[in-house]
């Protein structure tokens, strides 16, 4: 079975400076990559996946993840962060579940990502 | 594209009474929705899975008579809370994925209900 570890529950950045936010992963087989990101209240919106290709991928909001399939991690990035990139951040990893089907994404547990002005 | 909306945004309703949640996508067609469950300190908790016209897949430990779901189109899926009790109070996601995304969910805005 797929899992996903994100190791921090939060992290605290200042306005301004790059920041990272840590995944790693567990899956059988290529694994399919995302994060999303999640502000009060409200339902997750995605941010980027990794399906295949440049190991680096580029998102919304101007969001980056790396894939290292060495370190079986997949971190999101931003080189400046803003106060409004505060908010709960997920990573996520699809897998396949074979009665039916139907295709399992399993979630991190989140990480809460506070941007200091 | 690939908007997907949950109705009602915030329900409270007394102790034994059931609830419904709805959930739509609006411009496209889900092949398969899921339910999630969303504990307060963030952690989100798969419930169930359902694919148009088939029964839902539910995940260890849920109660199925407990937690309803129809899923009677490729645009709609019902949560049904039936007997609700105050430990049921909590913030549900649906979310749906279309044949042509690799998966990517597309979730909804969330429900959150509160049962006094």
């Amino acid at each position: 079975a797929q899992s996903v570890a994100q190791p921090e529950d939060q992290v605290n950045v200042a306005e301004g400076n790059p920041l990272t936010v840590k995944c790693t992963y567990s899956v059988s087989g290529n694994p399919y990559l995302f994060w999303y990101v999640q502000y009060p209240n409200r339902g997750l919106q995605f941010l980027l996946k990794y399906i295949t290709g440049d190991n680096l991928v580029k998102g919304s909001y101007g969001f980056e993840a790396e894939f290292n399939k060495s370190q079986t991690s997949f971190h999101l990035k931003k080189p400046s962060a803003l106060v409004s990139d505060s908010a709960l951040y997920f990573c996520a990893v699809r897998d396949i579940v074979a009665p039916g089907g139907y295709q399992k994404v399993t979630f991190g547990t989140g990480t809460k990502l506070q941007v200091i002005p | 594209g690939a908007v997907v909306s949950q109705h009602p945004s915030r329900v409270i309703c007394k102790s034994g009474t059931s609830v419904k949640i709805e959930c739509r996508s609006l411009d496209f067609q889900a092949t398969t929705m899921f339910w999630y469950r969303q504990f307060p300190k963030k952690s989100l908790m798969l419930m169930a899975t359902s694919n148009e016209g088939s029964k839902a897949t539910y995940e260890q430990g849920v109660e199925k008579d407990k937690f309803l779901i129809n899923h009677a189109s490729l645009t709609l899926s019902t949560l049904t809370v039936t007997s609700a009790h105050p430990e049921d109070s909590s913030f549900y996601i649906c979310s749906a994925t279309r044949r042509s995304s690799y998966n990517e969910q597309f979730f909804g805005p969330g429900t959150r209900l509160t049962v006094l």
